[in-house]
């Protein structure tokens, strides 16, 4: 079964400064979907990014950015220039490419504070 | 226009009580899904539909069922509430194995 791992509960960051978010993950699936998702206070499920697997190119969003290792089974998330709205708690997820089911499976997740 | 929208968004209840959450999606998605956020934010998929037909059945006790009427819609019953079924639930819509957007979120608290 397909786990996704997220070992930092809590991290912090200077407003302006960079941050990066850690998730792992392991499968058997050559093919899927890793994502990440920001829910802030007011608990909307909000998407960040999307990287497909099979894309060696890491995705971009403005000031979001991942660093995904297929081999290593790492995907992680950098926050550049963080922003006072960035602070949220942020879930990495899974899913099967183009799977007859394609449920999220969702990390813990980390609770980001932005400092002032 | 709200693209995945819940109702309640709040729902108190004492236990006991059967009750139900309404899902819609002006997506134009085939697959809609229900998750439960735990109270330590913990996610997990309890149901999913594609096309009104039920695809993904997780281990939910049989006091909850889901029922899709069409593909814009998929609701949540739950009978009999028990304490433990306080959590907010997240109603979810995608195209099939794509990007799934997800609904603003009813909290439910069982007293």
């Amino acid at each position: 079964a397909q786990t996704v791992t997220q070992s930092q509960p809590e991290m912090s960051v200077q407003e302006a400064e960079t941050v990066t978010l850690s998730c792992t993950y392991d499968t058997s699936e050559s093919d899927y979907y890793l994502f990440w998702y920001k829910q802030p206070p007011s608990r909307q499920m909000i998407l960040v990014i999307r990287q497909e697997a099979y894309k060696q190119q890491n995705a971009t969003e403005n000031r979001f950015s991942v660093n995904f290792q297929k081999a290593a089974k790492s995907f992680s998330l950098k926050i550049s220039d963080s922003q006072l709205g960035d602070a949220a708690m942020y879930f990495c997820a899974y899913s099967e490419y183009g799977g007859s089911q394609g449920n999220l499976i969702f990390g813990k997740g980390t609770k980001l504070s932005v400092k002032p | 226009d709200t693209a995945v929208s819940q109702t309640p968004k709040y729902l108190v209840t004492q236990m006991g009580n059967d009750k139900s959450i309404k899902c819609e999606q002006n997506l134009g998605h085939d697959t809609m899904y229900w998750y439960k956020q735990d109270s330590k934010k913990f996610l997990k998929i309890m149901f999913s539909y594609n096309n009104k037909e039920l695809i993904i059945n997780e281990t939910v006790p049989n006091r909850f069922s889901p029922k899709s009427p069409d593909k814009a819609h998929l609701n949540l019953h739950i009978n009999s509430l028990e304490l433990g079924d306080s959590a907010v639930y997240f109603c979810a819509s995608s195209p099939l194995g794509e990007t799934q957007y997800f609904g603003p979120g009813t909290r439910l608290l069982v007293l």
